[in-house]
């Protein structure tokens, strides 16, 4: 079955710690996505790769990191930097990247703060 | 600033009652809209989206949205809801101008069907 995998489902992250994320697709999509979900915020865009080796910063990338070394990988490291990583991390891809296409999510990874 | 307003956070209703949630948008450049759902725990699911042509776009799951360009606004219909419509519905929008495209969710909408 083609889909998008995210590991772990469930992080926890000690003071000072950089984490990863981990997005895997086997759908053949160039571009993927990575989202913060907070609670009553709806979704926001961290970082976004339309293309192998090329990443885009959305509306909240700082004290966040990403690589697009593989078509099907786009892995999110939650750097120190990052002061309140408590969220639900959504990774999606679309086909192309253009506007009107459809994106498709994984289930999501839930990052807490120890 | 392009935003999306989902005015209502949550939304009970009775089982097989009709239910709509409503989206609203400010834009002055071309949009797309979307609808998506989320059940607990879960990534989110395309119900439908808007790119063009007939106003009125149906989904999945017995779900339909309606354009409504004048007045900026995209709300989320279903005339018969059932227990399995409990879920958080968030409506997308991206904003396409030349080259450049940006997508905005709303806050989300917690519909909870009631027996």
């Amino acid at each position: 079955d083609g889909g998008i995998t995210q590991s772990p489902k469930y992080l926890f992250r000690k003071e000072g710690q950089n984490v990863t994320l981990s997005c895997e697709q086997n759908l053949n999509h160039d571009a993927m996505y990575w989202y913060r979900q907070d609670p009553g915020q709806g979704l926001r865009l961290i970082y976004y790769s339309q293309i192998v080796n090329d990443f885009q910063k959305g509306d909240i990338a700082e004290g966040y990191s990403v690589s697009r070394e593989k078509k099907e990988s786009f892995p999110l490291t939650v750097t120190s930097a990052q002061k309140n990583p408590t969220a639900f991390y959504l990774c999606a891809s679309s086909i192309g990247g253009q506007a009107g296409e459809t994106q498709y999510f994984g289930p999501g990874t839930r990052l807490l703060v120890l | 600033a392009q935003s999306v307003t989902q005015l209502d956070s949550q939304v009970p209703v009775f089982e097989e009652a009709p239910v709509e949630l409503r989206c609203n948008y400010s834009s002055s450049v071309s949009v797309y809209l979307f609808w998506y759902v989320q059940y607990p725990n879960q990534g989110l699911q395309l119900l439908l989206k808007y790119l063009s042509g007939s106003t009125l776009v149906k989904g999945i799951n017995g779900f339909e949205a309606e354009f409504n360009k004048s007045q900026t606004s995209f709300h989320l219909r279903k005339p018969s809801v059932h227990i399995s419509d409990t879920a958080e519905y968030f409506c997308a929008v991206i904003y396409v101008s030349g080259g450049y495209q940006k997508v905005t969710f709303g806050t989300g909408t917690k519909l909870q069907v009631i027996p």
